[in-house]
């Protein structure tokens, strides 16, 4: 059963233009998410991330919209650069104990200059 | 910043050969993890740990086995390496298990 769900595995965008990456979660115990970038060959690295009392936060061009009523957060940067180009991977945790973060499957973003 | 290093970026190992997979982080995290990532499927838990000498099995343990005797140190061990553990392997570590990890650059591993 995914927990955490990244239903688009790929999207190309144009430079300049807004990307918006989007996920979905089933764990109402979940309080925390993030979303790592990944480039190939290299471990993920964390992007930024929000706490379930937030529905907002905001770094720079990134920015993460939670939406607790429908389980959906999405990320959206603005202008995407080719160097945003990478496997966005949406990240969950829940407050009750003692368990790993849960991962989504990724989007592959392409933005294309 | 904290650092999770991986021994290799790439290997190439033979069927049924035994294989270890090193990572080292370097903050005095307590907690340690082993994914590995494959097209589609994303980010598998394959082990964790919380604690020296401790582990726990994640979503995919089957053909893995993990030893920790130091706590900076995690090693991920198949037993005897299939075509099918080909992938990209990646080791975290975090302060707390809720916490944001960090992760290593991953080794590539092809099974031959």
């Amino acid at each position: 059963d995914q927990q955490v769900k990244q239903n688009s595995p790929s999207l190309s965008v144009q430079e300049g233009r807004i990307s918006i990456l989007n996920c979905d979660y089933t764990n109402s115990m979940f309080d925390y998410f993030l979303w790592y970038k990944k480039y190939p060959a290299e471990g993920p690295t964390f992007l930024i991330s929000i706490s379930s009392i937030k529905d907002k936060n905001e770094d720079g061009r990134f920015t993460v919209f939670l939406n607790k009523s429908a389980k959906h957060l999405s990320l959206h940067i603005v202008p995407s650069q080719p160097g945003d180009s990478a496997v966005y991977f949406c990240a969950a945790r829940a407050y009750s104990g003692n368990t790993p973060l849960v991962f989504g499957k990724g989007t592959r973003l392409s933005v294309i200059a | 910043d904290v650092k999770v290093t991986q021994s290799s970026r790439y290997l190439v190992k033979r069927t049924g050969e035994k294989v270890f997979l090193e990572c080292v982080q370097d903050m005095d995290h307590e907690n340690m993890f082993w994914y590995r990532q494959d097209p589609g499927l994303g980010l598998r838990l394959i082990y964790f740990s919380y604690d020296v000498k401790m582990k726990e099995k994640g979503d995919i343990p089957e053909g893995y086995s993990v030893s920790r005797e130091k706590k900076e140190r995690f090693s991920l061990i198949l037993e005897s390496a299939s075509t099918n553990q080909t992938s990209m392997y990646l080791c975290a570590s975090s302060l707390l298990p809720e916490d944001g990890y960090t992760f290593g650059s991953g080794t590539r591993l092809t099974v031959v």
